[in-house]
């Protein structure tokens, strides 16, 4: 099945910082979506992205599907941003499921 | 905006009984799905349900595990004899599968097995 790595694993930023995020898939996707974990443990749906560029706010992504990988951008990181940021991809092998990768858990401190 | 709600939002149960995770996912959706995820770990794939039938199950998904929809708003989760290790939160998703249409998940259930 497809795979997904996430990296870094562990990032800590001072506020305002701003930071790159990264998810890589080792085949073609049909979707691909970025959620933070907030510390409630919910899943709040970022970005639906299986190509190009999304904006919202201080956040946005990018993914390039032919060469495999998205890129999540952090802008001017607030401490509300803390939490753990996932990758999740759907191959094309039509299984209507999102695999998730292993997260990238974020840390701002004030 | 329309949301996939689960109820409850915490479940502590004892080892060898039977719980039941509740889900109403967003009503014009056909797609539903269950994730689990075991505290510090990934969100690992559970299964799929469409069409009054499971699509697709992982590993995880065995014997003890049932899905069910048993009305026209309501996706279950039954675990029929919970161990400690199934001690996770369990999410549910549903999506109507139309083109550029995200998984939408639900806040998820804590469910502690004693």
């Amino acid at each position: 099945g497809i795979q997904v790595e996430q990296s870094p694993p562990d990032l800590i930023l001072q506020e305002g910082a701003n930071s790159t995020l990264r998810c890589n898939f080792s085949d073609s996707v049909n979707n691909l979506q970025w959620f933070h974990q907030n510390p409630w443990g919910q899943l709040i749906n970022l970005f639906y992205i299986p190509s190009g560029t999304k904006q919202n706010g201080r956040l946005s992504a990018t993914t390039v599907a032919t060469e495999r990988y998205s890129l999540l951008y952090i802008s001017s990181s607030q401490t509300t941003d803390s939490g753990v940021y996932f990758c999740a991809v759907e191959g094309m092998d039509s299984s209507y499921k999102l695999i998730f990768g292993s997260g990238t858990r974020l840390l701002v401190r004030p | 905006e329309p949301e996939v709600t689960q109820t409850p939002s915490h479940q502590v149960t004892q080892m060898g009984q039977e719980v039941i995770l509740r889900c109403v996912p967003i009503s014009n959706h056909l797609y539903f799905y269950w994730y689990r995820q075991i505290l510090g770990q990934k969100v690992e794939f559970l299964v799929s349900f469409y069409n009054n039938e499971i699509s697709e199950k992982s590993e995880i998904f065995d014997d003890q595990f049932s899905v069910e929809r048993p009305d026209g708003s309501n996706f279950t989760l039954k675990i029929r004899s919970t161990k400690l290790e199934d001690s996770a939160m369990y999410f549910c998703a549903s999506s109507d599968r139309s083109e550029n249409s995200p998984l939408h998940f639900g806040n998820g259930t804590r469910l502690t097995v004693t």
